[in-house]
């Protein structure tokens, strides 16, 4: 079974412009969640998406956002990037079922804002 | 009350020991708490989780104590090897949620 595959692996952007960036979860999987990785913050998360709705969302500016389409690949975007916004994004996927499951993470896409 | 403190940050220890990475929370409705393991380029892939209802899970060379009282679990990795070398987060949840609090990560160097 393939796994979560994360497009594209690297980016460089710069300040003021706006990325998507693309998730492709575990086939079967309906539950894909994000998560923005940075020396300093750690793994913070972004939001969940399950059956194309966004089901819980972290501490992040209305800049992030993200949506999930029927297939359950999931997209998210980041309008007017600030420098800050450097970091290695990853989405992981589950089941999305009632109880607690694994997550599978992606391999995650590096973006460089300059 | 969401955070989950890590420590030690970095660690180094022989091949054959038994680093040891301890974690805390203090948001009592966490009710499941992940071990992650991050290689260099790669995504964080699970190693162990345990429920606060038990006090320790073993999975092969992986062991999670978990002391419910003093809100605290701990990694341990039994004969440790140069290719356990990898950062280690430790993260918790509550209920059906895929929301994962995140320790801020150990980064452990096993020598051959």
């Amino acid at each position: 079974k393939a796994g979560v595959t994360q497009t594209p692996r690297y980016l460089i952007k710069t300040r003021g412009q706006q990325v998507t960036l693309s998730c492709s979860p575990i086939s079967g999987h309906r539950s894909v969640s994000w998560y923005q990785q940075t020396p300093g913050q750690g793994l913070q998360f972004l939001f969940e998406y399950f059956s194309e709705t966004q089901r819980n969302k972290g501490n992040f500016p209305g800049r992030f956002s993200g949506r999930q389409f029927s297939n359950s690949r999931s997209e998210m975007n980041v309008s007017t990037l600030e420098l800050g916004d450097s970091a290695l994004y990853l989405c992981a996927s589950s089941r999305g079922g009632l109880y607690q499951e694994t997550q599978y993470f992606g391999p995650g896409t590096r973006l460089l804002v300059l | 009350q969401q955070q989950v403190k890590q420590s030690p940050q970095s660690l180094i220890v022989q091949k054959g020991g038994i680093p040891i990475i301890n974690c805390a929370y203090e948001n009592t409705a966490f009710d499941y708490f992940p071990w992650y393991q991050q290689f260099p380029g790669k995504g964080p892939a699970l190693l162990i989780a345990i429920r606060p209802d038990v006090s320790e899970k073993k999975e092969g060379r992986f062991t999670i104590s978990f002391n419910k009282s003093a809100k605290q679990f701990s990694l341990h990795i039994m004969d440790s090897q140069p290719g356990d070398s990898a950062t280690y987060f430790c993260a918790a949840t509550y209920g059906s949620a895929r929301q994962l609090t995140f320790g801020s990560g150990t980064q452990l160097t096993v020598l051959p």
